[in-house]
């Protein structure tokens, strides 16, 4: 069971906007920043957002974080058919001392 | 460029060990942490650990003491995952990952191995 919790599942039509949620705790999302990695079935994880809400070089500003509180989001808006992938949201645990990672969200472009 | 490049797929057998090297290239071999991620069939992502390239030093998660083994070569540029005592329950994907950290060190993992799948089965 993942410390972090996310919808196992979301699915959106191509141009719409979609939301991920993860949520944590006092100990790691609320103290802590939040990542999110992008994963493609048989591939390694790639960064998507870091520190909460920056985007590393090359990925599209159709992807954004946010956090509020205990909880985090990835938005995605303009959906495409190639964002159909699983979405991962990361962050340290201050009390396990350890990173820590939602059990992933696999989102579906209909 | 960035790479981290791990050895390839094992089959061990339960009680055995196995030992996953990860050869870093294309930046300061000392200047950041490796990370080793473990994902199980289908599931999510679990942190088993880290080495310090400069120094050696290692941190592991604490389901995982006593049984991991995490090491590096500086001559060679490679940090080596060592698991003992292996059950079922172990066969997944391993990952060896870079940790970085922004302006304000706030960290992150930003380069990822492309895997390595363990099995372990009678």
């Amino acid at each position: 069971q993942s410390v972090l919790t996310q919808p196992p599942s979301a699915s959106g039509t191509p141009g719409q906007r979609v939301t991920i949620s993860c949520s944590g705790s006092s100990s790691n999302i609320e103290r802590n920043t939040v990542n999110w990695y992008q994963q493609f079935p048989g591939t390694a994880p790639k960064l998507l957002i870091y520190s909460t809400d920056q985007r590393p070089s090359g990925v599209p500003d159709r992807f954004s974080g946010s956090k509020s509180g205990t909880s985090a989001s990835l938005a995605i808006s303009g959906l495409q058919s190639e964002d159909e992938a699983v979405y991962f949201c990361a962050a340290w645990d201050d009390t396990l001392n350890l990173w820590i990672f939602g059990g992933g969200t696999m989102l579906a472009v209909l | 460029q960035v790479q981290l490049v791990q050895s390839g797929a094992e089959v061990k057998k339960p009680g055995a060990s196995v030992k996953i090297s990860c050869k870093a290239s294309g930046y300061p071999f000392y200047n950041y942490f490796i990370y080793w991620i473990r994902q199980a069939p289908g599931q999510g992502l679990e942190c088993m650990g880290r080495i310090n390239p400069s120094g050696g030093g290692t941190n592991f998660a604490q389901k995982f003491q006593g049984r991991v083994t995490m090491t590096r070569d500086t001559s060679t540029t490679t940090v080596y995952m060592e698991l003992s005592s292996l059950r079922s329950e172990d066969t997944a994907e391993y990952y060896c990952v870079r940790l970085a950290a922004d302006f304000w060190n706030r960290f992150y993992f930003d380069y990822w191995g492309q895997g390595t799948l363990v099995t372990v089965s009678s």
